[in-house]
C-alpha cells in the first residue's frame, strides 16, 4: 500500500528565512506527489504537483518542492518565509490502482512562520 | 477562479439522525470525491464518483454512507444514521478530466451530539 509520511508535526522558522517542510513517500512504482496547504476554516489549497520530469517543481506562492528518488523525498521549500505562510501543509500520493485516482495524505505539518 | 463549494459549513445533529452534505464540484469537472479529517487526524479517502456512479470507496464508507448526483451541479453526500464517530470535517473535490489535480471545497464540519 502506498503512504506518506510527515516526520515534523511543527515547523518553526523566522520570517524571511527560508523554510522546509519535510515528506517522504512508499509506493510501488513511480510517484504522483502532491502539496495542499490548508488555512485555518479553510479548505485544502493546491499548491504544486510532481509527475514526471524536472525534480524541482515550482508552485503556488513561491513555494517548490525537490523530488529525490533515492531518498524518497518530496520536501517543500521557499527561500524566504513569509508569516502569511502560516497554515497546515500537507504531503499526498495519487493512488495508481484503479482508475479513481484517490489521494492519501500524510498527517500534516503545521507552519508557523514568526514576525 | 472556478471554485468547489460546500454547504452548510457546519452541522449539528443528533446521534442517529441522517444529515446530507452538499457540494458544487468546479462546472466542467468529471470526477468527484469525498474525503473527512477527524479532528488531529490526516486527511482519508472515502469515496470517488465518476459517470453517476461511484468508482472507488474506502473501508471508511460503508452502508451508512451514500453520495449521489442529484443533477447537473450538486454531489451530495449522506450519513443515514449518524454515530458519533462521524464527527469531523467532510471535503468534496473535483478534477476534470486527464488531469490529477484535485480541487477542494472548504469542508462542511460534522458534529454529533
Amino acid at each position: 500500500a502506498q503512504s506518506v509520511a510527515q516526520p515534523e508535526d511543527q515547523v518553526n522558522v523566522a520570517e524571511g528565512n527560508p523554510l522546509t517542510v519535510k515528506c517522504t513517500y512508499s509506493v510501488s512504482g513511480n510517484p504522483y506527489l502532491f502539496w495542499y496547504v490548508q488555512y485555518p476554516n479553510r479548505g485544502l489549497q493546491f499548491l504544486l504537483k510532481y509527475i514526471t520530469g524536472d525534480n524541482l517543481v515550482k508552485g503556488s506562492y513561491g513555494f517548490e518542492a525537490e523530488f529525490n528518488k533515492s531518498q524518497t523525498s518530496f520536501h517543500l521549500k521557499k527561500p524566504s518565509a513569509l508569516v502569511s505562510d502560516s497554515a497546515l501543509y500537507f504531503c499526498a500520493v495519487r493512488d495508481r490502482t484503479g482508475s479513481a485516482r484517490q489521494l492519501t495524505f500524510g498527517s500534516g505539518t503545521q507552519l508557523t512562520v514568526l514576525p | 477562479e472556478p471554485e468547489v463549494t460546500q454547504t452548510p459549513s457546519h452541522q449539528v445533529t443528533q446521534m442517529g439522525q441522517e444529515v446530507i452534505l452538499r457540494c458544487v464540484p468546479i462546472s466542467n469537472h468529471l470526477y468527484f470525491y469525498w474525503y473527512r479529517q477527524i479532528l488531529g487526524q490526516k486527511v482519508e479517502f472515502l469515496v470517488s464518483f465518476y459517470n453517476n456512479e461511484i468508482s472507488e470507496k474506502s473501508e471508511i464508507f460503508d452502508d451508512q454512507f451514500s453520495v449521489e448526483r442529484p443533477d447537473g451541479s450538486n454531489f451530495t453526500l449522506k450519513i443515514r444514521s449518524t454515530k458519533l464517530e462521524d464527527s469531523a470535517m467532510y471535503f468534496c473535490a473535483s478534477r476534470t478530466e486527464g488531469t490529477d489535480t484535485q480541487y477542494f471545497g472548504p469542508g462542511t464540519r460534522l458534529t454529533v451530539l
